[in-house]
């Protein structure tokens, strides 16, 4: 059964400094990857995604990913971090072997933005 | 607008009184699931449907069925709802297999 691990629960940076989120995964095939923000009292958005070609991905609002299989991570990143991103962030795998799509979800990463 | 749309936004109910939680997608998706969102857990998924008539379990599937009788619609019933079933629910739908997911506001369920 695939698994998503994100590290840490809560993660404070200071406005304009750089951003690094982390997210193990566990599946046995090349996985399908995603990260998702969710503003408080909003519904999930897909900020990128990761399934083959470039192991650096480039998404919306200036987030990036990059997937290394040697460590079953897809970290997001972002040079400069705006008060306006912080939010929850949730990394995923999809299983879609078998002809349907089942995703599982990380518990969340709560960013906090410092002025 | 392309969205995915889910009513109510807020419920209070008590145990025992069942309940329709309504999903409708505008986008032609094929893929759509429902997930519940706890303190400490994520999200966790309830149910899933790849097309029409086509529904299979995810992780919490205890408490709830789902249907998929049109390619727009799948609601969420609860037919005897209980307290363990507070939580927030979420809708999501895609076009295809990998490629995420567009997600519903979100309903919040209280049971009493």
């Amino acid at each position: 059964a695939q698994s998503v691990t994100q590290p840490d629960i809560h993660i404070t940076v200071s406005e304009g400094a750089s951003l690094e989120l982390r997210c193990n995964y566990s599946y046995g095939a090349t996985p399908y990857l995603f990260w998702y923000v969710q503003s408080p009292g909003q519904g999930l958005q897909l900020l990128l995604k990761y399934f083959s070609g470039d192991t650096l991905v480039q998404g919306i609002k200036g987030f990036e990913a990059e997937f290394k299989r040697s460590q079953s991570s897809f970290n997001l990143r972002k040079p400069s971090v705006h008060w306006s991103d912080a939010a929850e962030y949730f990394c995923a795998v999809a299983d879609i072997s078998g002809g349907y799509q089942k995703v599982t979800f990380g518990i969340g990463t709560k960013l906090q933005v410092i002025p | 607008e392309a969205q995915v749309t889910q009513n109510p936004r807020y419920l209070i109910t008590v145990t025992g009184k069942k309940l329709t939680v309504t999903c409708s997608q505008n986008m032609n998706h094929e893929y759509m699931s429902w997930y519940r969102q706890d303190p400490g857990l994520g999200l966790r998924q309830i149910y899933y449907s790849m097309n029409v008539e086509v529904t299979d379990k995810g992780d919490v599937p205890e408490g709830y069925k789902v249907s998929r009788k049109e390619k727009r619609n799948f609601p969420l019933i609860l037919e005897s709802p209980s307290p363990n079933q507070t939580s927030l629910y979420f809708c999501a739908s895609s076009w295809d297999r990998g490629y995420g997911y567009t997600f519903g506001s979100g309903t919040r369920l209280t049971v009493v």
